[in-house]
């Protein structure tokens, strides 16, 4: 199964706001509220960001929110803040039982 | 709050097979919430899953790998496996582990351990 596709990078300055989309090669993500999002600062592991497309876990910003439409879902920052410059993956559960990550995406923090 | 190690060989030779083993700590490893997965990180590119394992013993795997991939749990232990054979050079990563929450999210993950392959 094809990774889902995010664009390799995405800028902004502090308390801008900026969107990671994560789009799916055929109907995967519009079929399915399995989306999450996880945030990996380099050298550790990935933490996770959002669940079931738009749930935030305890203890994560309010500032991080998700969405989907049709085949494509997306994670937005509100109030960019140079800690969130890390690299941004999203991840699907399919139908199959199965999980695919989305190719990730480099945010910075001008 | 779970908490996950993984451990194991830092180097493998190619052909051999990658073996390793996570520790779960805060929970059960045969609670009904939770499965159980083992992620992979190639040195500076993305995610790729591996697999996962239920306290059953049922499994799934990427299909990419299955024919080289073994999971196994042991709830005496409260720990995972995996076993990867034929590796290659291409196998060299930082293995994850991580717990799957409602068989959808990985929400806790191990720190990494990075395993290279090479003779």
């Amino acid at each position: 199964q094809s990774a889902l596709t995010q664009p390799a990078s995405v800028s902004g300055s502090p308390g801008q706001s900026i969107t990671i989309s994560c789009t799916g090669s055929n109907s995967d993500v519009d079929g399915y509220n399995y989306v999450s999002w996880y945030q990996q600062h380099p050298g550790k592991a990935p933490k996770l960001m959002i669940y079931d497309v738009t749930n935030r876990p305890s203890g994560v910003s309010n500032r991080f929110s998700g969405s989907k439409s049709g085949n494509t879902a997306s994670l937005t920052i509100s109030g960019l803040q140079a800690e969130d410059e890390a690299d941004y993956y999203c991840s699907l559960f399919t139908s199959r039982g199965t999980y695919v990550f989305g190719t990730g995406a480099k945010v910075t923090v001008l | 709050q779970l908490q996950l190690q993984e451990s194991g060989p830092g180097l493998v030779k190619p052909s051999e097979t990658l073996s390793l083993s996570c520790s779960v700590s805060g929970g059960s490893i045969s609670s009904s919430s939770y499965y159980w997965g083992w992620i992979r990180q190639p040195p500076g590119k993305g995610l790729e899953w591996i697999g996962s394992i239920y306290y059953s013993g049922s499994t799934d795997y990427n299909p990419s790998l299955k024919s080289r991939v073994t999971m196994s749990v042991d709830t005496s232990k409260n720990r995972f496996s995996l076993k990867l054979s034929s590796v290659t050079a291409a196998d060299t990563a930082v293995y994850f582990c991580a717990s799957i929450a409602a068989r959808t999210y990985f929400d806790y993950w191990g720190q990494g351990t990075l395993v290279t392959v090479s003779s």
